[in-house]
């Protein structure tokens, strides 16, 4: 079965810090890998999927195979950022699979 | 235009009740998902329909079912209620074509809770 990984629940960080949330995953194929990002009080929305290969609000992400990562990059965080981050890939059709999520606070 | 809405927001229930959701998707979407969403699971699919029919089902017992409707309004269905089955429930669209993954939009919930 696919799993996602998500291995920090938590992460801080200060505004202006680069901010890289990880994942990793398990997929006996070719991986269709997303960002969704929850924010505070608002409903969970798609950041960015690795097909498109762009980049939202900053945020970068990059599918690596050799190391089954899609880690989620920004140079400089600002204190909009903090939300609840997941990593999500898609099972056949609409099945998304999710990982645990990793809430990210910016301090100021 | 007009976001995924979920009725109702909030449920208490007692054990052994049954409990039905409802999912109303973004116009011209024909693909509605449910999720459960809990502190100790996190977020699991739990179905899929499209055009009045399951096409994908998560790994959840019979008590858990749906359905949808011409419109495309979907609702799910709990029996038997049990206290695992305190969650959030989310409901979320899509276009959904024959390629790649069309983006999944999410409503904001059913707080489920069971006494």
């Amino acid at each position: 079965a696919q799993r996602v990984t998500q291995p920090e629940k938590l992460l801080s960080v200060f505004k202006g810090a680069p901010v890289e949330l990880k994942c990793n995953y398990s997929y006996s194929g070719s991986p269709e890998l997303f960002w969704y990002v929850q924010y505070s009080r608002q409903r969970l929305q798609l950041l960015l999927r690795h097909i498109s290969r762009e980049s939202i609000k900053g945020f970068t992400a990059d599918l690596n195979k050799g190391e089954t990562s899609f880690h989620l990059k920004k140079p400089f965080a600002q204190e909009e950022d903090s939300a609840m981050y997941y990593c999500v890939t898609n099972n056949a059709g609409n099945m998304l699979t999710f990982g645990g999520g990793t809430r990210l606070m910016v301090k100021p | 235009k007009a976001g995924v809405t979920q009725t109702p927001r909030y449920l208490i229930k007692t054990r052994g009740q049954q409990v039905t959701l409802s999912c109303s998707p973004i116009s011209g979407h024909r693909s509605v998902s449910w999720y459960q969403q809990t502190p100790g699971q996190g977020l699991q699919f739990l179905f899929e329909y499209f055009s009045e029919t399951q096409r994908n089902k998560g790994n959840f017992p019979g008590r858990f079912s749906g359905r949808q409707f011409s419109n495309s309004r979907s609702e799910m269905n709990v029996s038997t209620l049990e206290l695992g089955d305190s969650a959030l429930y989310l409901c979320a669209s899509s276009r959904r074509t024959d390629r790649a993954t069309d983006t999944q939009y999410f409503g904001p919930g059913t707080r489920l809770t069971v006494l």
